[in-house]
């Protein structure tokens, strides 16, 4: 298996712009989550997604974010419109049980800069 | 408020020698505890984990060690390898719960 596929790796936009994420979980699994990487904060879930079902987006930090999963295979982050504190890297991860906390896989993340 | 701390954001240790990492948690409703591998441009990988049930657990070089009355954790590396050089975050889950928090992160480098 490939692993978690994101896309595109880096991106670099200017504020205001729209941004979207793109991400392809492992075949099979049915959780999906959205991370973003700060420095000042480390790791914070963004939204967790089971069966393709929004379940968690308490961590979306506002209305300029939003994220959907139209199948089992693919998800997309947005961002609209971006600012410069939304630079970050944002990893998108998959697992395979909803019931406990089981091992998520990550992607390679996608480094954001807006300038 | 960071429920999950990681205070020692960067440790250096001699190729050889144990590395020990640590993790601290405020939520007494964690019971079951990760640690992740991270190099650069890459995504983190899963490296150990332990259940609350238990007080330590152990992989070949890499040790976890669950002190829940203190509910501190470590993760003990020996003998350390220039290949172990990475970011390590620590994250916690409560039972019954698909939520990961992650701590902010230790940089290890690892001196051949």
């Amino acid at each position: 298996d490939a692993g978690v596929i994101q896309s595109p790796r880096h991106e670099v936009t200017e504020m205001g712009q729209e941004v979207t994420l793109r991400c392809k979980p492992i075949s099979g699994h049915n959780s999906l989550f959205w991370y973003r990487q700060t420095m000042m904060r480390g790791l914070e879930l963004l939204i967790y997604f089971n069966n393709n079902v929004p379940i968690d987006d308490s961590g979306m930090p506002e209305d300029r974010f939003s994220a959907k999963m139209p199948n089992a295979s693919f998800s997309t982050l947005k961002i609209q419109p971006s600012e410069p504190r939304d630079s970050a890297v944002y990893f998108c991860a998959s697992s395979g049980d909803r019931a406990v906390a089981y091992e998520q896989y990550f992607g390679p993340g996608t480094r954001l800069t807006v300038t | 408020d960071q429920q999950v701390k990681q205070n020692s954001p960067s440790l250096s240790v001699q190729e050889g020698r144990i590395s020990i990492l640590n993790c601290d948690y405020t939520n007494s409703m964690f019971d079951y505890f990760l640690w992740y591998k991270k190099y650069p441009a890459e995504g983190p990988t899963f490296l150990i984990s332990i259940s609350s049930i238990k007080d330590k657990n152990e992989d070949g070089r890499f040790t976890v060690f669950l002190n829940k009355s203190a509910k501190h954790l470590s993760l003990h590396i020996v003998p350390s390898q220039p290949g172990d050089s990475a970011v390590y975050f620590c994250a916690a889950s409560a039972k019954g719960t698909y939520k990961y928090i992650f701590g902010t992160g230790t940089r290890l480098k690892v001196l051949a």
